[in-house]
């Protein structure tokens, strides 16, 4: 089936660098988010972005954190500079429309270690 | 503030039982309930999901049960393998209209064989 690949499976960085996590929706959906989960705990909604523009956010979206997609290529998450709370998974989503009733599809997620 | 709650946390069954995971809610606005099943090391893939119009949703071996009045749900996992070790999350959707998912902690399920 149609399937959300991240890039890479595991980061590890030093904190106060700049780290770019890269998805690859499924390709014909139009809606793209980012979800956090530390180890452990449940997943987080970070952000939903459509059509060139962030949507929503939430509060574990800092002024650090920022997303794009150019020209239709990879969804990132920039995260500038990294603190060492930004430690976790984020999984990336993907979902064809905006409804409640159509489920997001998720990446196996990016490790990030930030140390 | 916990929005969704699940219980139990963990759950262990012998194989061939049935397995039933609860899941709660607080906010009246949500509509829509997909249950994900994880995997250690994998994300999260899309189990069965049910609207606040229903009642009873089946797929294959997995049934949720709604009560909307109560604000809970429950899935059911017949004949439980023990392929159906991992992590069940409820999630819930509803009311700001883009998709917003707030997840439960999850029941890590393990079946006996």
């Amino acid at each position: 089936g149609p399937k959300v690949l991240q890039i890479p499976s595991h980061q590890i960085i030093d904190m106060g660098q700049m780290v770019t996590l890269n998805c690859d929706p499924v390709s014909n959906h139009l809606y793209f988010y980012w979800y956090k989960q530390i180890l452990g705990q449940q997943m987080e909604f970070l952000v939903n972005f459509y059509n060139g523009k962030v949507m929503e956010k939430s509060k574990l979206f800092k002024d650090q954190f920022s997303v794009e997609r150019p020209d239709g290529s990879y969804f990132t998450l920039k995260i500038q500079p990294t603190a060492l709370e930004d430690s976790a998974v984020y999984f990336c989503a993907s979902s064809l429309g905006r409804r409640s009733n159509q489920a997001p599809l998720f990446g196996e997620g990016t490790r990030l270690s930030v140390l | 503030q916990q929005q969704v709650r699940q219980s139990p946390q963990s759950l262990t069954v012998w194989e061939g039982e049935t397995a039933i995971l609860n899941c709660s809610y607080e906010n009246s606005a949500f509509d829509y309930f997909p249950w994900y099943q994880q995997f250690p090391g994998e994300g999260p893939a899309l189990l069965i999901a049910i609207r606040s119009v229903s009642d009873k949703k089946e797929d294959g071996g997995f049934t949720i049960f709604f009560n909307k009045r109560e604000k809970n749900l429950s899935l059911h996992i017949k004949d439980s393998q023990p392929g159906d070790s991992a992590t069940y999350f409820c999630a819930a959707s509803g009311g700001s209209g883009y998709n917003k998912l707030t997840f439960g902690k999850g029941t890590v399920l393990l079946v006996s064989p």
